[in-house]
């Protein structure tokens, strides 16, 4: 059965600082997906990470994936306001079930002026 | 317009009513998903679809059914409400696209059970 655990759960920040997200998952899979949630609205899709070693950023957020290690992060440069959100973090399982995928708790931030 | 609409958007029910809540989407997708969302525990999946006539459990399926009439419309039901189904259930699409399957979520309904 594939988990997928994110830490930490909650994350308060200064503005104007860094920080990671980690995502840790149980078994082998290529394909991991980070999503972005506003209170009360849906889930917005930020990055796909398809290969062991792949890296995005778009603006203050970078994502990166080691599939060995099954381990992706999320990097937060600089900390906004705008940025204060829950993000998540799904692992995709493999074979016939592509597509099909697993979340992470959530890592709820806050980024305080 | 929104590519996957949910209807309704909020609902509150009696424990023992049957719910049907719907799922519509106009971006042509094969593969459709409900899940739901209880606070710290992220989503976790009810049923999903592949195509027409795949129709597959998820994690948490019990006290829930499906149906997918068509490409376009993916429903689930609470055949008997129950307190404890009181969550945020979200549909979602996806298709393959360049070795993705980038998930796309509706806007979900917060259902209550009293």
């Amino acid at each position: 059965e594939l988990k997928v655990e994110q830490n930490p759960l909650f994350l308060s920040m200064q503005e104007g600082k860094n920080y990671t997200i980690y995502c840790n998952y149980s078994t082998t899979s290529d394909r991991l997906y980070w999503y972005r949630q506003d209170p009360g609205k849906s889930l917005e899709s930020l990055f796909v990470l398809l290969s062991n070693g792949a890296v995005k950023q778009e603006g203050r957020l970078m994502a990166s994936l080691d599939t060995k290690a099954r381990l992706s992060t999320l990097h937060i440069t600089a900390a906004v306001h705008d940025l204060s959100a829950t993000y998540f973090c799904a692992v995709s399982a493999g074979g016939t079930s592509y597509g099909k995928l697993t979340f992470g708790q959530g890592t709820i931030l806050t980024v305080h002026p | 317009d929104a590519d996957v609409t949910q209807t309704p958007r909020n609902r509150i029910t009696k424990t023992g009513k049957r719910i049907m809540l719907e799922c519509s989407q106009t971006k042509g997708h094969d593969r459709m998903y409900w899940y739901r969302q209880d606070p710290g525990l992220g989503l976790q999946l009810i049923y999903y679809s592949f195509d027409v006539k795949d129709i597959n459990k998820g994690e948490i399926s019990d006290g829930y059914s499906v149906s997918r009439q068509a490409q376009a419309k993916f429903s689930l039901s609470l055949e008997s409400a129950i307190p404890n189904q009181t969550a945020l259930y979200f549909c979602a699409t996806s298709d393959l696209v360049q070795g993705r399957h980038t998930q796309y979520f509706g806007p979900g309904t917060r259902l209550t059970v009293l």
